[in-house]
């Protein structure tokens, strides 16, 4: 169990850029979340694959924002013409039961 | 779906008993109440899970009255490493989670 891996680690982008970001969940764990979170707040849910579908995607979720699991192991999440407002943690979760084994993130910052 | 309320901080020192209660007046039949740790710049972590009665592992009890509206985290003989942001869940038995974390209770501990 090498546990969630999430790149990069940091992101740094101009307002109006797009970005990238990577999560291996860990390999026996069908089910892959995403969530965003920001300063003193918890976790906000933002969509989930159960294998390669995707099954859930938050009603706040803007248009700018995808998410994919081609395969269904690792995912990415893409958001087009980031706003300063786009700026949190951006965490991805595995599970094959109740329990979710989150990553460390992607800390976004939009200039 | 429940929602969650419990206390935003609690403050401790070294070596006490400290119990975060969370209340979850609407949880449904099949729900499971998950506590999660998260310290900062990391995701949050699994600590512990239950139905109802009383379930203890190897870092904290968890204490369930029969009705299953509220529960209690317990953690004995807290640490300076404790201190984190504890977040309360309430989650469908089948694992599938859509839900958004509440603001969770801070609890720091002194020496």
């Amino acid at each position: 169990d090498t546990g969630v891996s999430q790149d990069p680690r940091h992101k740094i982008t101009k307002r109006g850029q797009n970005v990238t970001f990577r999560c291996d969940p860990i390999s026996e764990h069908n089910r892959l979340y995403w969530y965003r979170q920001t300063l003193g707040q918890g976790p906000e849910f933002l969509t989930y694959f159960q294998n390669e579908a995707q099954l859930e995607k938050s009603r706040l979720l803007s248009d700018r924002f995808s998410a994919e699991r081609p395969k269904g192991s690792f995912s990415t999440l893409e958001i087009q013409r980031t706003e300063q407002g786009d700026s949190a943690m951006y965490l991805c979760a595995s599970s094959s039961g109740e329990k979710l084994f989150f990553g460390s993130g992607t800390q976004l910052s939009v200039l | 779906l429940a929602k969650t309320t419990q206390p935003i901080s609690m403050d401790s020192y070294e070596g006490q008993e400290v119990n975060i209660t969370c209340s979850h007046n609407n949880i449904a039949t099949n729900d499971y109440i998950t506590w999660y740790q998260q310290f900062p710049s990391q995701g949050p972590r699994f600590i512990i899970q239950g139905y109802k009665t009383k379930v203890t592992n190897e870092v904290a009890s968890l204490f369930i009255p029969a009705d299953r509206k509220s529960s209690t985290l317990s953690l004995p003989r807290v640490s300076l490493s404790d201190t984190a942001v504890y977040y309360c869940l309430v989650v469908l038995n089948s694992g599938y989670s859509t839900l958004t974390f509440g603001k969770g209770t801070m609890l720091l501990v002194s020496p």
